[in-house]
């Protein structure tokens, strides 16, 4: 059992819709991480957050500390928001991240 | 452009040859990996060097030797490459922030294709 589960594992979705992305994790020393990686590889922090809510354009990052769980949501999905999207666990030893395996959507139009 | 600049992109090369990535950053950022993200797409760690100090080596095999000449540089040279190695390699790094972690800036990762 991965020490970071994500949920769903593929998402495809039609453009406007509401799109939830679930992460439970296991630590939770520090701030949870939210990343996107596009088709062409790259990897883009979203969003840091070690409590509460975060909103960022369209992308809002919500957690809740006592049941070690996270949500990322997409509100007006686009095409352009088809990516693989990644949670990551912090370890305080090394600083290193422990990942979740990413959540694959793709937005039709 | 402030950046995690790794090179090369892609790297095809024969079983049993020797080399190298580069990374850099110019973050000012304090600790530096090297991760590995596999055929299925997960990313793992793979080193963590903290001041030009190894903080994490995680059951790496011996073949693969980081160096960190300064803190903004850290190099992944990997000897004797096998098939299994082939992978998206990415170099990150990351500071402190004693109010919110620590953010993370990966560089574009290398395709790394063993023949």
């Amino acid at each position: 059992k991965n020490e970071v589960e994500q949920s769903p594992q593929n998402l495809t979705a039609q453009e406007g819709e509401f799109i939830t992305i679930n992460c439970s994790y296991s630590v939770g020393i520090s701030a949870l991480h939210w990343l996107q990686q596009h088709p062409g590889g790259g990897i883009v922090s979203l969003f840091m957050l070690s409590s509460g809510k975060k909103k960022h354009g369209r992308l809002i990052a919500t957690i809740n500390i006592q049941e070690k769980h996270s949500s990322l949501h997409i509100t007006a999905s686009h095409p352009r928001d088809s990516a693989v999207y990644i949670c990551a666990d912090p370890r305080l030893y090394g600083n290193k991240l422990v990942f979740g395996a990413g959540t694959i959507l793709r937005v039709k139009s | 452009d402030t950046a995690v600049s790794q090179t090369p992109k892609y790297l095809v090369t024969q079983m049993g040859n020797d080399k190298s990535i580069k990374c850099e950053q110019n973050l000012g950022h304090d600790t530096m990996y090297w991760y590995k993200q596999d055929s299925k797409k997960f990313l793992k760690i793979m080193f963590s060097y903290n001041n030009k100090e190894l903080i994490i080596n995680e059951t790496v095999p011996n073949r693969f030797s980081p160096k960190s000449p300064d803190k903004a540089h850290l190099n992944l040279h990997i000897n004797s490459l096998e098939l299994g190695d082939s992978a998206v390699y990415f170099c990150a790094s990351s500071q402190v922030r004693a109010s919110s972690g620590y953010g993370y800036t990966f560089g574009s990762g290398t395709r790394l294709t063993v023949v």
